[in-house]
């Protein structure tokens, strides 16, 4: 079984401030992590995945993640916003079965001038 | 060609209608996914083809009814719908089933039933 949480449905930061999405999860196996954005009217894009080795990731668009087992945490941060940013953010677990990916409820970013 | 196509982009049909959702991947994968996203509900998982074959179906209702002829290609059947079936319905693909494998998403269609 796996789920995740993502905390925070409406984050709201600056433009040029520091962004971070909260993600924990529960995998009974080891879990392979995404992140996904979906901008208005499109599908979802991938920003980033951990599957092994190296625990911080770095994604497109300048985001970065850090896999945290002791923490059963996958945060997303960016050091600074851009407008261009707003979007939803989901973070997704998936096991053995990419189709069985368990996405959170989505964080909305919003990015004021 | 984006990666993964989807038409229409938009879809009105009244309960008593037949439509026909379609996706195409030009991204040479060998699974296919239909997934549906609906307001204030997480992301659900609806079907899983794995080089065309049906490999996952999650208690979805008879009224859809996908079609996979091959590894490119997913159609999504409608028939006798209901207004709580208004969604975005995304396809999405992945170089394989395993966990390790991303999803590639399309743009959606916007389902709309009266």
């Amino acid at each position: 079984a796996q789920s995740v949480t993502q905390l925070g449905s409406h984050v709201s930061v600056s433009e040029g401030a520091l962004v971070l999405l909260r993600c924990n999860y529960s995998s009974s196996v080891p879990p392979y992590l995404f992140w996904y954005v979906q901008y208005p009217n499109q599908g979802l894009q991938l920003l980033l995945k951990y599957t092994t080795g190296a625990t911080l990731v770095k994604g497109i668009n300048g985001f970065e993640a850090e896999f945290k087992k002791s923490e059963t945490s996958f945060h997303l941060t960016k050091p600074s916003a851009h407008m261009s940013d707003a979007a939803e953010y989901f973070c997704a677990v998936s096991g053995a079965n990419a189709g069985k990916s368990t996405f959170g409820d989505g964080t909305t970013l919003t990015v004021k001038p | 060609e984006t990666g993964v196509t989807q038409t229409p982009r938009h879809l009105v049909m009244g309960m008593t209608n037949k439509k026909s959702l379609k996706c195409e991947q030009h991204l040479g994968h060998n699974a296919m996914y239909w997934y549906k996203q609906s307001a204030k509900k997480p992301l659900e998982l609806m079907f899983v083809y794995n080089f065309k074959e049906q490999t996952e179906n999650n208690s979805v209702p008879s009224r859809f009814s996908p079609e996979c002829p091959n590894s490119s290609h997913l159609f999504l059947h409608l028939h006798t719908l209901q207004p709580e079936d208004s969604a975005l319905y995304l396809c999405a693909s992945s170089q394989e089933v395993a966990g390790n494998s991303p999803l590639h998403f399309g743009n959606g269609t916007r389902l709309t039933v009266t």
